[in-house]
């Protein structure tokens, strides 16, 4: 098993440009989410998914839109990107059995010109 | 929603010392809160949780206890080693799915 896969590792982007940053996983987990990490600001949500086609906003969902059209895919989309969008991005999926273990990918470092 | 605040933000205790990380979190209902270890350039990993029905939990060199009537959780690390060294990370949850986490704590350990 991969587990759960991101890419691309990095990406540097202008102010208004768009991206796609790919998030797999081959766990069969129904949960799906999004966080950015921020110095000093922790883990926010930005938005999550709890099985296919259906997804709902977290903490910061501003600025991205999710899909999710299958179990194993959950990209996030910048539609115009903002220098406040410049973040380590982390997928994560779980078993959303009440509560469980959140497996996190690689991380995606974005930067915004 | 839930509110999760953890201190300190950065914590240096020398090797073989204890560290300890606090939690308070907001909302009632929560029932589940695990720890995350960050290392650095790295993705953050469970290393410990506790449900909300046990006080205590142990696992070798790491333990959290949970005050549900204070609604605060700790994580203890006894005879620390450098390579505890990391950012970590409280959370909690309620029956939302919506894991909140904590701002870190960054554990430098000195040899």
């Amino acid at each position: 098993n991969a587990g759960v896969t991101q890419t691309p590792k990095f990406q540097v982007l202008k102010t208004g440009q768009s991206m796609t940053l790919q998030c797999a996983q081959d766990m069969n987990h129904e949960y799906m989410s999004w966080y950015r990490q921020d110095p000093g600001m922790g883990l926010r949500l930005i938005h999550y998914s709890v099985g296919a086609g259906i997804t709902d906003q977290g903490e910061v969902p501003n600025g991205y839109n999710v899909s999710r059209s299958t179990t194993e895919d959950f990209p996030l989309r910048l539609l115009s990107a903002a220098p406040s969008q410049t973040s380590v991005y982390f997928c994560a999926s779980h078993t959303g059995s009440g509560a469980g273990e959140l497996f996190f990918g690689e991380g995606s470092r974005l930067t915004v010109l | 929603g839930e509110n999760v605040e953890q201190h300190p933000s950065t914590l240096s205790v020398q090797e073989g010392d204890s560290a300890v990380i606090k939690c308070t979190y907001s909302d009632s209902a929560s029932n589940y809160f695990p720890w995350y270890k960050q290392e650095l350039g790295k993705r953050p990993q469970l290393i410990i949780d506790i449900r909300s029905n046990v006080g205590e939990k142990k696992d070798q060199r790491i333990a959290v206890t949970l005050n549900k009537t204070a609604k605060h959780f700790s994580l203890h690390i006894t005879e620390t080693q450098p390579e505890d060294s990391a950012v970590y990370f409280c959370a909690a949850i309620a029956g939302n799915e919506k894991l909140t986490f904590g701002t870190g704590t960054r554990l430098t350990i000195i040899p």
